[in-house]
C-alpha cells in the first residue's frame, strides 16, 4: 500500500508570494492533517479535513488555508509569504472511519520543505 | 489548554547504553491519547505507540518500551540496549477524543548513539 506522498518536496519562495503544497493521503484515508514544523516553535497543528470539510484548526493566521477533494486529496495554501513560514510542513493522513469516532492513527508523509527568501 | 513537555533537549549516549526519554503532559480532559513518534534525518514521522487514558499497563516492545503514570502525568520511553540506528528526534504527543486527529507536540528529543 502506498503512503502518503506530497509535492513538491522542497520549495523555494520570495516573501509576498503565495504556494501551493499538496498531500496524497494513504488509499481509503478519508482524514488529513497539517502541521507546520520549525525550529523554534516545534510541531504544531494547522487543520485537518475529513470528507472535504474542515474539522479541525490551530492558532494560524487566515493566510494559511487548505481544501481537500473528494477524492481525499488535500491542498494547503499560505499567501503573502513571510520569512517565519519556512518550515517543513508535515501532511498525514488516517482513516477515521465514522465522522465522531475516536483516534485513529496517522500516519505522515515526508513533508514539502518550504524556504522563504 | 493541552502541553506536553519533553525537558531533555538532546540526549548523547554511547551504543548499548539504555536511555529514557520523558514526557509530562498537561490536559483537562479525562479522555485523551498519548504517542510517541520517531523522526529520523528523512524528515517522516513514524509512529512508535498509542497509549489511551484509560490503559496504564506498561508496554513493552523488543528493545522499547513504555511508562504510563497517570499520577505523575508523565508518559517516558526508553531503549534499551541502544544502536546507533536509534539515533534520531523522538516526540512525545497527545490529543484529545474529541479533537482526535488533533496531536499536541511536544518540543522533541534529539538522541545520538555514538558508536
Amino acid at each position: 500500500k502506498a503512503g502518503v506522498t506530497q509535492t513538491p518536496r522542497y520549495l523555494i519562495k520570495t516573501r509576498g508570494q503565495q504556494v501551493t503544497l499538496s498531500c496524497s493521503p494513504i488509499s481509503g484515508h478519508r482524514s488529513v492533517s497539517w502541521y507546520q514544523q520549525t525550529p523554534g516553535q516545534g510541531l504544531q497543528f494547522l487543520f485537518e479535513y475529513f470528507s472535504e470539510t474542515q474539522r479541525n484548526k490551530g492558532n494560524f493566521p487566515g493566510r494559511f488555508s487548505g481544501r481537500q477533494f473528494s477524492n481525499s486529496r488535500s491542498e494547503m495554501n499560505v499567501s503573502t509569504l513571510e520569512l517565519g513560514d519556512s518550515a517543513l510542513y508535515l501532511c498525514a493522513s488516517s482513516l477515521a472511519l465514522f465522522r465522531e469516532s475516536s483516534y485513529n492513527e496517522q500516519f505522515f508523509g515526508p513533508g514539502t520543505r518550504l524556504t522563504v527568501l | 489548554a493541552q502541553k506536553v513537555t519533553q525537558a531533555q533537549t538532546e540526549i548523547s549516549v554511547v551504543e548499548k547504553e539504555d536511555v529514557t526519554l520523558d514526557c509530562v503532559y498537561e490536559t483537562r480532559d479525562t479522555t485523551y491519547y498519548l504517542f510517541w513518534y520517531k523522526q529520523p534525518p528523512s524528515g517522516e514521522l513514524v509512529f512508535l505507540i498509542r497509549r489511551n487514558s484509560f490503559d496504564e499497563q506498561n508496554e513493552i516492545s523488543g528493545r522499547y518500551s513504555w511508562n504510563f503514570q497517570k499520577s505523575t502525568s508523565s508518559f517516558n520511553f526508553t531503549i534499551t540496549a541502544s544502536q546507533v540506528v536509534d539515533s534520531a528526534v523522538y516526540f512525545c504527543a497527545l490529543s484529545e477524543a474529541r479533537g482526535a486527529q488533533k496531536l499536541v507536540f511536544g518540543q522533541g528529543t534529539r538522541l545520538t548513539i555514538n558508536p
